[in-house]
């Protein structure tokens, strides 16, 4: 797939448990962050998303949790499924900037 | 609706040839912005179009890429001539005018040797 040769931080979770995915970002002036999800082969699947007035974002199944403080992202991903095995990335912009600055990426293995 | 279409999807093409990328924005977004993953590194901006014009080219890495977008519609990312770190998947995302999400392509793999 399109990550061989990459050397990705892997999380490696129990189907069924809760997976944390965490993420620093870099610039303080971000004010829009995103979790994108990417399957082999496919391109970034956008997740869920939270801006900076809020701390804590909720979908079905996944919570994203913003510290600004110590400029800090979190994916939570409640009762991993197989399907949720893919990478994930954090990505950060400032709002009419349209440019988003992506984090290194996480692979999610999910075990059966 | 379709979604972001880009091709091809893989190009192995020889060190100084020249590639062409094709990206299928989805239709009535302004914004189309392409980045991409070289090896060992993460995804990185390379520009934005606003309809037909270059909005931010910050992203691009020399003057050996360009890009264009006539008729504000689809858009071409060229390599001229291309070197071995151009490697990598390059991704096609838009977005319409005045949104923040953005959607993406499934990349083109490119390959130089």
């Amino acid at each position: 797939g399109e990550s061989v040769g990459l050397h990705l931080p892997t999380l490696s979770v129990q189907e069924g448990d809760n997976s944390i995915i965490n993420c620093a970002y870099s610039n303080s002036a971000s004010d829009y962050f995103i979790w994108y999800k990417q399957e082999s082969g496919k391109g970034p699947q956008f997740i869920i998303d939270i801006r900076s007035n809020m701390d804590k974002r909720q979908g079905q199944r996944v919570t994203v949790l913003l510290n600004k403080t110590v400029k800090h992202l979190s994916l939570q991903i409640a009762a991993t499924q197989p399907g949720d095995s893919a990478v994930y990335f954090c990505a950060e912009t400032v709002s009419g900037t349209y440019k988003y600055i992506f984090g290194t990426g996480t692979r999610l293995k999910v075990l059966a | 609706e379709a979604g972001v279409t880009q091709f091809p999807s893989h190009s192995v093409i020889e060190k100084g040839q020249t590639v062409t990328l094709r990206c299928d924005p989805i239709s009535g977004h302004d914004n189309l912005y392409w980045y991409r993953r070289v090896m060992g590194k993460e995804i990185k901006f390379l520009l934005h179009f606003v309809k037909e014009s270059k909005q931010d080219e910050s992203g691009m890495p020399n003057n050996r890429f360009l890009a264009e977008r006539t008729g504000g519609t689809y858009s071409t990312l060229k390599v001229q001539p291309a070197e071995l770190e151009d490697s990598g998947v390059y991704f096609c995302a838009s977005s319409h005018a005045g949104a923040t999400e953005a959607f993406f392509g499934q990349g083109t793999r490119l390959t130089v040797v």
